[in-house]
């Protein structure tokens, strides 16, 4: 149970584009998903909170207009990394709240932008 | 700044022993803490979290906590080879905001 699906896991975009990556909870409803980024040998860094029906909320340095974060249902939060660079390549990875059962990853994405 | 240490190591235990893994954390308010494994190249995989002081134990793992010294410990008894991974403690403030120390690089050898 409490299993978090992301789609896709990596994706090569060209420097410009945008890239859209899904988080989806597959059999509990997850009102509040997190975002991380994990660049190479080092920890995650929490980027914003998904809020089901309500705009995210965005840690201190994070371009909200870079990271569009959109939670329109409770299974499903998206990120778009907007005109993507390649500064953005990193492991993005979504959490959803196990409601009291600690927190649940998603299998992660791995953006590489070229 | 609220911070998560971990020495980042790495740990290398034999196949067999008690690997004992470490994180401090400055927010002395914080309320919940969790251990995660990450396999390379894999996203965080939650081992246990702990609430209250004292100890937690699930199988061959144990958290310790003391809110006093503001310290979080892990126990791996009887470690396995598949239980080389990075381990990660994390440290929720703010209702799932996790906070992550650096991570610590465990190698269980045969």
């Amino acid at each position: 149970g409490a299993v978090v699906s992301q789609h896709p896991s990596w994706v090569i975009c060209k420097s410009g584009t945008s890239v859209k990556i899904e988080c989806r909870s597959l059999d509990f409803q997850a009102t509040t998903m997190f975002w991380y980024r994990q660049f190479p040998k080092q920890s995650l860094m929490l980027m914003a909170t998904s809020n089901e029906g309500s705009k995210a909320t965005y840690e201190q340095g994070v371009e909200k207009d870079k990271f569009l974060i959109n939670h329109a249902s409770l299974t499903l939060s998206t990120l778009t990394v907007t005109s993507a660079h390649p500064e953005d390549s990193s492991f993005y990875i979504c959490s959803a709240d196990r409601q009291g059962n600690g927190y649940t990853f998603g299998s992660g994405t791995r953006l590489t932008v070229v | 700044q609220k911070e998560v240490e971990q020495n980042s190591g790495p740990l290398s235990v034999p196949e067999g022993a008690i690997a004992s893994l470490n994180c401090t954390y400055s927010d002395r308010g914080s309320q919940s803490f969790f251990w995660y494994r990450q396999y390379s190249g894999k996203s965080p995989e939650l081992i246990m979290f702990i609430y209250s002081n004292g100890d937690k134990e699930d199988g061959r793992f144990t958290a310790q906590l003391n809110k006093a010294s503001q310290y979080v410990s892990l126990l791996i008894r009887d470690s396995q080879p598949s239980d080389s991974a990075t381990y990660l403690c994390a440290v929720d403030n703010q209702g799932g905001k996790l906070i992550f120390g650096q991570g610590t690089e465990l190698s269980v050898k045969p």
